[in-house]
């Protein structure tokens, strides 16, 4: 099975809120990332939080960082349709990154 | 001023060629990865260069062979291509332990 596992849709309307999920493995991952790639773009890194800390918020985004569970979250405040996207997940143990499969956001106006 | 940069951005070509893709970063930094996007978005590592040093080399056909010829550069060579390498190759690069920053991606389409 994969390390790292995300649901593959979220559908939310404009202006709600988005939690995206994301479970992992490995208790020793040092850094989780979030990533995002619109449409015929590469990846883009939106935030990343330090297996030490529990919360990092930056704007409109709150990452949550369970590692009891080995669960993370990210949640998108004020959800705009320029949110609409795919959001990776992203772990890295030593010098081995291994990605989620993605989640596609999907923003209804 | 583009922080990983790809060429070619779409590449088509005919089965049995072999081709290359270029990268390049200007960010300084130590470690660059090649990753494969399938269809289905799916992001796979297949190799890792740190300093020049190939570190992580994952399971995929010997048709492909990194090659850095120094820090700032690692290329993708692949030789006789088949259908199913048809996808989205990225280059990454990161400074040891942080986040990546990701090409926009080389779009392969093999006919």
């Amino acid at each position: 099975g994969e390390d790292v596992e995300q649901s593959l849709f979220l559908s939310v309307r404009e202006g709600d809120s988005s939690v995206i999920n994301c479970t992992y493995t490995d208790s020793s991952s040092t850094y989780l990332y979030w990533y995002k790639q619109e449409p015929g773009a590469g990846l883009q890194l939106l935030t990343y939080i330090f297996s030490n800390m529990d919360m990092k918020q930056d704007q409109r985004l709150t990452v949550l960082l369970n590692k009891k569970d080995k669960h993370l979250s990210l949640r998108i405040a004020d959800t705009q349709t320029g949110d609409s996207a795919i959001y990776f997940c992203a772990e890295k143990r030593s010098y081995i990154p291994t990605f989620g499969r993605g989640t596609s956001l999907i923003v209804h106006p | 001023d583009t922080a990983v940069s790809q060429t070619p951005k779409y590449l088509v070509t005919q089965m049995g060629n072999d081709k290359s893709i270029k990268c390049e970063q200007n960010l300084g930094h130590d470690t660059m990865y090649w990753y494969k996007q399938d269809s289905k978005k799916f992001l796979k590592i297949m190799f890792s260069y740190n300093n020049k040093e190939l570190i992580i080399n994952e399971t995929v056909p010997n048709r492909f062979s990194p090659k850095s010829p120094d820090k700032a550069h690692l290329n993708l060579h692949i030789n006789s291509l088949e259908l199913g390498d048809s996808a989205v190759y990225f280059c990454a690069s990161s400074p040891r332990g942080r986040g990546y920053t990701f090409g926009s991606g080389t779009r392969l389409t093999v006919v």
